[in-house]
């Protein structure tokens, strides 16, 4: 696709649940970000990947927080054990590569809730 | 601690005004960058400034970095409705340039 592809687009969970997030980045593009996103919050740091490795996953508020990039392509945020406070929109980024400069660009993101 | 201050948090104005928007902070940024998110989407960038004192121009929208690197400002000249949307700022510091720090956004509605 032509951009940052994220689903499901909306996911509503029962408090306890497993979920999953899914992130297609841009074709070509080897770093990956996820961000969550309250409301009324600027976007919150979780993990940066580098190809198939997690470069940084020091914003990952706990371990019921997980991410893979297997194939260093699409990317899986898993929440376990969902709780109300996961209630959010959860976003995803790309860029071309580990350069500075690289811009990031963002799916439209995820809302989760969490009920 | 929210690291990134940004004000007003909220504008509405109507068209032709102009308006300006400020991100500030207490921490030194290697470079910082400016947002626009729309209802439904993630947000888009609009510009990276990278050094102090810099000012970058796009079409009406004018941003300057502080000479201490530690703030930053979004100008608006002659406001559309197209421009209604929710301006974010994100810094990044030496070292971790991949982490982004951003403010609570600045939420403006330009009115018809």
């Amino acid at each position: 696709g032509a951009g940052v592809s994220q689903t499901p687009s909306n996911k509503v969970t029962e408090k306890g649940k497993y979920v999953e997030l899914r992130c297609d980045p841009i074709s070509g593009h080897t770093a990956l970000y996820w961000y969550r996103q309250s409301l009324g919050q600027g976007p919150e740091f979780l993990i940066y990947f580098q190809g198939t490795g997690a470069a940084d996953d020091s914003g990952l508020p706990n371990d019921r927080f997980f991410a893979v990039r297997p194939e260093g392509s699409v990317s899986t945020l898993k929440i376990q054990r969902t709780e109300r406070g996961d209630s959010a929109v959860y976003l995803c980024a790309s860029s071309l590569g580990p350069s500075d400069s690289a811009e990031a660009f963002f799916g439209q993101g995820t809302r989760l809730t969490v009920v | 601690t929210q690291l990134l201050e940004q004000s007003p948090q909220f504008l509405s104005i109507q068209e032709g005004e102009n308006l300006t928007v400020y991100c500030n902070s207490s921490s030194v940024f290697s470079s910082l960058q400016w947002y626009r998110q729309e209802p439904g989407e993630g947000p888009v960038l609009l510009v990276t400034v990278v050094t102090g004192g810099e000012v970058k121009k796009l079409k009406r929208l004018t941003f300057q970095f502080g000479d201490a690197r530690k703030d930053s400002s979004l100008h608006i000249t002659a406001a559309q409705p197209g421009d209604t949307g929710l301006y974010l700022c994100a810094g990044a510091h030496a070292g971790n340039n991949r982490k982004l720090i951003w403010g609570l956004g600045t939420s403006l509605a330009v009115n018809p």
